[in-house]
């Protein structure tokens, strides 16, 4: 079993769509959770980075955690062609080891 | 303020051949990473390096696999030899601290004939 379970996709939605993306781990000791947003032959960027549980908003994104489910998300609102991705969530136990753990990523089609 | 540099940005090769990869940091990041990523895959930490320092390198395939960060400044990944399943994609990224948020570059695309 995979440290972290990420569904794949491909998921389409029309624009102007709520878009939820999520995770789930198995490690209890996951503390930090990112979300990335990797465009077609591009580096992964950084959306949102959060620590432990709760939510945190920017913008039209808005990132969960539930730890005690061991559970993130990622909310879209107002979804936009631009927002056609694939996007990874991303997580680490402590700062003094920063190492990150990826899903597979789930692309993502706005279809205008 | 520039992102991460990396050169070059494609690479064909044959297999054996030896491949090297560069990579500049965020001016004033301390930390660097190595990623492999594979087709329909998340990243995969290869090596960290803390300045001038590898402090987790315990993914790398140390037979073939080689990297170095002289100064503390930008860092170099090779290959010697490449193999056929070494094709993928090869991130750097960068951060402030440990514990800071990940910048990525926009990754070398090796393909190995």
């Amino acid at each position: 079993q995979k440290e972290v379970e990420q569904d794949p996709g491909p998921l389409s939605v029309p624009e102007g769509a709520i878009v939820s993306l999520n995770c789930t781990y198995s490690n209890s000791a996951f503390q930090y959770f990112m979300w990335y947003r990797q465009y077609s032959r591009k580096g992964p960027e950084l959306l949102m980075y959060t620590y432990s549980s709760g939510n945190k908003e920017d913008g039209r994104f808005t990132a969960q955690v539930d730890k005690s489910s061991k559970y993130i998300s990622l909310f879209i609102r107002d979804s936009q062609p631009s927002d056609s991705a694939t996007y990874l969530c991303a997580m680490s136990a402590r700062t003094g080891a920063n190492n990150l753990f990826f899903g597979t990523g789930t692309r993502l089609t706005v279809i205008p | 303020e520039a992102g991460v540099v990396q050169s070059p940005r494609y690479k064909i090769i044959e297999k054996k051949q030896p491949v090297a990869f560069w990579c500049n940091p965020i001016s004033g990041h301390n930390t660097l990473y190595w990623y492999l990523q594979n087709l329909g895959q998340g990243p995969e930490l290869l090596i960290r390096y803390e300045n001038e320092e590898a402090v987790d390198d315990s993914q790398l395939p140390k037979d073939r696999f080689s990297a170095e960060r002289l100064k503390g400044v930008d860092s170099t990944l090779k290959i010697q030899p490449a193999e056929l399943g070494d094709s993928a994609v090869y991130l750097c990224a960068s951060s402030l601290d440990p514990g800071s948020g990940q910048y990525f570059g926009p990754g070398t695309r090796l393909l190995v004939l």
